[in-house]
């Protein structure tokens, strides 16, 4: 089966700073990776995707980048904000759309 | 749109009890729903599929006759946690992916549901 792989555990990072989440996977069947944002207690949340077919994905302060012949994909937040403390989870998918998690990465902004 | 709901919320049972969660979606039909769980500051763990009037299919490790699964139409799954023990306690989470039947909206991604905290004492 898949597995995923997720760096670091823990990100402190002073309000303004860019972050950076790294993950891998084992399936190179996977072709779906979103990353979702978890606060405390609530649901996880999508805040972006990218298909296999595309290297590079952006949406305002937050891109992700995908090297399918490593298979690894990587979040990487600019600007950050103490809004943006959470956790995040990187997810990749199969055809059947199960998704395999990553183990989570808890960011936290300092103002 | 593409809300997900699950009810309860949370919910505290008696070990040996059994404890149904159920799983909607609201303004969309899935035919394949998720169920995943979160031990507390871990990763969601894919635990089956729920495939609507079909069997689920299970994750390695996971016992069938343990977590029920039945997808009776295309907006309900129902997990039932059967003889329910403390190590059973967790945070259950379902997802669901909008594939358009309704909606003319096909998402690859999946929309989680709020979650339901299980505790048995």
């Amino acid at each position: 089966g898949e597995n995923v792989e997720q760096h670091p555990s823990t990100l402190s990072v002073q309000e303004g700073d860019s972050a950076v989440i790294k993950c891998t996977y084992s399936d190179s069947a996977s072709n779906y990776f979103p990353w979702y944002k978890q606060e405390l207690g609530k649901r996880p949340q999508l805040i972006i995707d990218i298909r296999s077919n595309v290297g590079e994905k952006k949406d305002q302060r937050i891109a992700v980048t995908l090297n399918k012949t490593a298979k690894h994909f990587s979040l990487h937040i600019t600007e950050t904000q103490p809004e943006d403390s959470a956790v995040y989870f990187c997810a990749a998918g199969d055809n059947f759309n199960k998704f395999y998690f990553g183990s989570g990465t808890k960011l936290n902004v300092k103002p | 749109g593409a809300v997900v709901s699950q009810h309860p919320s949370w919910v505290i049972c008696k070990s040996g009890t059994s404890v149904k969660i159920e799983c909607r979606s609201l303004d969309f039909q899935a035919t394949t729903m998720f169920w995943y769980r979160q031990f507390p500051k871990q990763s969601l763990m894919l635990m089956a599929t729920s495939n609507e009037g079909s069997k689920a299919t299970y994750e390695q490790g996971v016992e069938k006759d343990k977590f029920l699964i039945n997808h009776a139409s295309l907006t309900l799954s129902t997990l039932t946690v059967t003889s329910a023990h403390p190590e059973d306690s967790s945070f259950y989470i379902c997802s669901a992916r909008d594939v358009g039947l309704a909606s003319g909206r096909v998402s690859d991604t999946q929309y989680f549901g709020p979650g339901t905290r299980l505790t048995v004492l």
